[in-house]
């Protein structure tokens, strides 16, 4: 079955370290994968995604993202957290399921940053 | 600056009542979208559209129905609301490249309706 895991539902880290969100996946062919944003009380925001070329991708806010094909990873990561960077994130893949293509979604990774 | 407008961002209602859920967007997006938000559960869609008059079920559509009579306008409906239907619901529109149906995985939210059925 086709899948995208976020393995860690919250993820904690001091304001001015280093962060990484992990997102696997499990799709049939080659993968177009997304990172969204959910501030609090909002709707979704695209953040970044990879499609093919350059493993890493730069998106918005300072987020990057590694695709790594042989681990099936597209970990989301940012040198250097901002407290305002405090949300949910969403990793998602596109999949084609059913004659359409659809997004499966990770369930979602709730990252603190503290001051 | 591009928009996905829900009609309203939080609804109240008593289980039986017909719920109407309205979502709007101004980009000329063929592709439109209805999922439900729960803690843990991520994303699980509902229904889709790929052109007007045109829908398809998704992972959860038990209980909904959708209508799109106008491209830019999409609309959830919960026939008879019940208390398992409480959630987040967002409503989200893409552009679709060349043929029907196709999706670029790049998606524009609308701000979501936040429905409490008691």
């Amino acid at each position: 079955a086709q899948s995208v895991a976020q393995p860690e539902d919250q993820v904690n880290v001091a304001e001015g370290n280093p962060l990484t969100v992990k997102c696997t996946y499990s799709v049939s062919g080659n993968p177009y994968l997304f990172w969204y944003v959910q501030y609090p009380n909002r709707g979704l925001q695209f953040l970044l995604k990879y499609i093919t070329g350059d493993n890493l991708v730069k998106g918005s806010y300072g987020f990057e993202a590694e695709f790594n094909k042989s681990q099936t990873s597209f970990h989301l990561k940012k040198p250097s957290a901002l407290v305002s960077d405090s949300a949910l994130y969403f990793c998602a893949v596109r999949a084609f399921m059913d004659s359409n293509y659809q997004l499966i979604w990770g369930a979602g990774t709730k990252l603190i940053i503290k001051p | 600056d591009v928009k996905v407008t829900q009609s309203s961002r939080y609804l109240v209602k008593r289980t039986g009542e017909k719920v109407f859920l309205e979502c709007v967007q101004d980009m000329d997006h063929e592709n439109m979208f209805w999922y439900r938000q729960d803690p843990g559960l991520g994303l699980r869609l509902i229904y889709f559209s790929y052109d007007v008059k045109m829908k398809e079920k998704g992972d959860i559509p038990e209980g909904y129905s959708v209508s799109r009579e106008k491209k830019e306008r999409f609309s959830l409906i919960l026939e008879s609301a019940s208390t398992n239907q409480t959630s987040m619901y967002l409503c989200a529109s893409s552009w679709a490249p060349g043929r029907a149906g196709a999706h670029t995985g790049e998606l524009f939210f609308g701000e979501g309706s936040r429905l409490t059925v008691l």
